[in-house]
């Protein structure tokens, strides 16, 4: 299976300030296309999981333009521009490439 | 706009089998990847598998001998059934559509499934 690892584990945030989370797969999610399998969730308590980015730099309709994703085959970061303190939860990666397709362990965003 | 709603029991005993099913409103089934994740307690989320329209499915190694997805085009619902149960299958189960890229954009509301006696 492959393993995605997500870093910081916590992330304490202040609004206004930019933030980070990296994310690395133990095998390349870049295809044949060009296209790197690597999606970005945010989950809040009680509700179901809200995909932020898919393809590691595409943005849903809805979701607010702070946040922006990029890497390459083996590694996808999100950012936050300016973090809101609507933006707190739990962060997941996920790779969509290969079957059983895995989620990274999750970053607990909170405002310090 | 496509909505997912889930149900099923949310109590299952040991050994038993629990069943969740997904109605899609507001789209159809062609092109899309139906997938069921659940989220464990203490722990993070978890691919439990997926169906095409056409039927196909991939389940999780770990559980794909206790795993059947299945889907019903007339009543527009896909569903879950996982064999077996033990305390280990606890958690928030959700259903959720997929791109052909896998991502997932839309998802259901989940149900906590609890496996006591």
């Amino acid at each position: 299976d492959i393993v995605m690892t997500q870093s910081p584990l916590f992330l304490p945030v202040t609004p206004g300030e930019p933030a980070s989370i990296s994310c690395r797969s133990s095998q390349t999610l870049l295809d044949s296309e060009g296209y790197n399998h690597f999606n970005w969730y945010l989950q809040k308590p009680g509700r179901a999981p809200q995909l932020l980015i898919y393809l590691c730099s595409s943005r849903p309709s809805g979701v607010p333009d702070r946040f922006r994703a990029s890497g390459s085959g083996t590694e996808c970061t999100l950012k936050i521009s300016t973090v809101e303190a609507d933006d707190v939860g739990i962060y997941y990666c996920m790779q969509g490439l290969h079957t059983p397709h895995t989620f990274g362990g999750g970053t607990t965003v909170e405002i310090k | 706009q496509v909505q997912l709603q889930q149900w099923g029991a949310g109590l299952v005993r040991p050994s038993e089998t629990l069943s969740l099913t997904c109605g899609v409103y507001g789209g159809s089934f062609t092109g899309y990847n139906w997938t069921w994740i659940r989220h464990l307690p203490g722990k993070g989320l978890e691919w439990v598998g997926e169906i095409n329209h056409h039927g196909a499915t991939n389940c999780h190694p770990s559980l794909e001998k206790r795993v059947t997805i299945s889907l019903d085009t007339p009543k527009n619902q896909f569903s879950l059934t996982l064999t077996s149960v033990t305390a280990a299958d606890t958690a928030v189960y959700y259903c959720a559509r997929g791109s052909r890229f896998r991502f997932l954009p839309i998802w259901g509301q989940g149900t906590l499934v609890t496996v006591s006696s």
